[in-house]
C-alpha cells in the first residue's frame, strides 16, 4: 500500500488568486494523478503527472489553468490558478504503484473553496 | 467517451439486510474493475477488485463481473449502520497511455438501524 500525504486539507481563497497543493507518497509510484470532485458529483481526472515531463491534461482541463510538478517519484503538486467560485471543489491526489491490476490508493483531498 | 454508469440512490436497506449496488460500462475492452467506498468528507477507500468472469467474495462483500454485459456489481450481506457511505465504481481506462480510473458517479447507500 502507499501512504499519501495531501496538503492543505482545505484552504478559503480570494477570487483570482493561486492555490498550490503539495502530495507526497511514502514510496516511489508510477502513476499519480490529481482528480476533482465537486459537491455530490464524481471525481474527474484533471491530469496525469508524469515525472521529469509536461503532465498529461483530460479534455477541459488546460496546464495554464492547473499548472502541474513532478520533480520526482514520490511528488507533486497541483497550481488551481486564477481562481473563481467555480473551482471550489476537492482536490484528490491518487497513486497507482504498478498496471492495470492494481488499486488506485488517495490522498485525505484538499477542500477548496473560492470566495 | 468511456463511460461508467451508477443508480445515484439513494438506496435504504435496514441493518442486516443484503444492499446490491450495480454498475455499467461502455468500454467493452476494460479489464478490470474496483469498487470505492467513500464516507461524506473523506477520500475513497477500496472495498474491493474483479478481474474475471464470476462472483469474488471478501468478507461481507461479493463483486459480481459480467462482461459480456459489461455489468459489475456489488452485494453486501448483514449491513449493518456503518456500511452507509457512497459507493464508487471505477473501470481501468482501457488503452488509456497513463492507466487511470474512469469513476462513476456513486450510488449513496443508506443501512437503517
Amino acid at each position: 500500500s502507499a501512504v499519501i500525504s495531501q496538503k492543505p486539507s482545505r484552504d478559503i481563497c480570494q477570487r483570482g488568486t493561486s492555490l498550490t497543493i503539495q502530495c507526497q507518497v511514502d514510496s516511489q509510484v508510477t502513476m499519480m494523478f490529481w482528480y476533482r470532485q465537486q459537491p455530490g458529483q464524481s471525481l474527474t481526472l484533471i491530469a496525469t503527472a508524469n515525472q521529469g515531463s509536461e503532465a498529461t491534461y483530460e479534455s477541459g482541463f488546460v496546464i495554464d489553468k492547473f499548472p502541474i510538478s513532478r520533480p520526482n517519484l514520490t511528488f507533486s503538486t497541483l497550481t488551481v490558478s486564477n481562481m473563481s467560485p467555480e473551482d471550489s471543489s476537492i482536490y484528490l491526489c491518487s497513486v497507482r504503484a504498478g498496471g492495470a491490476d492494481t488499486e488506485a490508493f488517495f490522498g485525505q483531498g484538499t477542500r477548496l473553496t473560492v470566495v | 467517451q468511456k463511460e461508467v454508469e451508477q443508480n445515484s440512490g439513494p438506496l435504504s436497506v435496514p441493518e442486516g439486510a443484503i444492499a446490491s449496488l450495480n454498475c455499467t460500462y461502455s468500454d467493452r475492452g476494460s479489464q478490470s474493475f474496483f469498487w470505492y467506498r467513500q464516507y461524506s468528507g473523506k477520500s475513497p477507500e477500496l472495498i474491493m477488485f474483479i478481474y474475471s468472469n464470476g462472483d469474488k467474495e471478501d468478507g461481507r462483500f461479493t463483486a459480481q463481473l459480467n462482461k459480456a454485459s459489461q455489468y459489475v456489481s456489488l452485494l453486501i450481506r448483514d449491513s449493518q449502520p456503518s456500511d452507509s457511505a457512497t459507493y464508487l465504481c471505477a473501470v481501468n481506462a482501457y488503452g488509456g497511455s497513463q492507466g487511470n480510473l474512469i469513476f462513476g458517479k456513486g450510488t449513496k447507500l443508506s443501512v437503517k438501524p
